[in-house]
């Protein structure tokens, strides 16, 4: 079974930007990248999806190279309220499943 | 536009017993799919169904099953409980097939 890999945790300050990379050796050629954040006893929130080079909306960007072998999560200007876990999702190439990655935990200090 | 709903919130059940949870997905999702979130395994994807149809089937034993109505709500089982069986259960619906979900709250069972 193919591996999602992310930084299990990553610290940083309000205001600054960060930016979390899942690798996906194996991800499907027709499936999309997506990213979720999650917050104590919620379920995951969908905040981002791309193909392929780059897609921006009012909360993040996501970059995708060429290969589409990783994908990172852009949050521009954190909060506190940022603070969650961040996962990425992918469609493996070998099952046909989407694969979430095992999650980064983001702690934004102030 | 009402979100999907996941019931019970909490569960706790005893070794050896079965449980149903119940999943309405939003108005117009025909796919659901369930997922098992626990601190040392993460998100672990159980299976979807579509269109009333097991459409995928994720790594767990045939003690966990699901279904789907002809509304598109969907219930799993879990039968003969065990202690390792406590997690958070996750539901979530999507209209397409890209991995745009919108996730329940989730059923945090506990069995003891």
């Amino acid at each position: 079974l193919a591996k999602t890999t992310q930084p299990i945790s990553m610290d940083s300050y309000e205001g600054q930007e960060v930016n979390i990379t899942c690798s996906h050796n194996n991800i499907a050629t027709n499936d999309y990248i997506t990213w979720y954040q999650q917050f104590p006893s919620q379920g995951p929130r969908f905040i981002i999806q791309g193909y392929k080079t780059k897609v921006t909306n009012e909360v993040a960007s996501l970059f995708i190279p060429a290969d589409r072998k990783s994908s990172t999560l852009s949050l521009p200007r954190v909060s506190l309220s940022d603070t969650a876990v961040y996962y990425c999702l992918v469609g493996d190439d070998n099952t046909g499943k989407l694969i979430f990655g095992q999650g980064t935990t983001l702690q934004v200090k102030p | 536009k009402a979100g999907v709903t996941q019931t019970p919130r909490y569960l706790i059940k005893t070794r050896g017993q079965q449980v149903t949870l119940s999943c309405s997905p939003i108005s117009g999702h025909r796919s659901v799919s369930w997922y098992q979130q626990t601190p040392g395994q993460g998100l672990q994807f159980l299976f979807e169904y579509f269109s009333e149809t097991q459409r995928n089937k994720g790594n767990f034993p045939g003690r966990f099953s699901g279904r789907q109505f002809s509304n598109s709500r969907s219930e799993m089982n879990v039968s003969t409980l065990e202690l390792g069986d406590s997690a958070l259960y996750l539901c979530a619906s999507s209209w397409n097939d890209r991995g745009d979900y919108t996730f329940g709250s989730g059923t945090r069972l506990t069995v003891v």
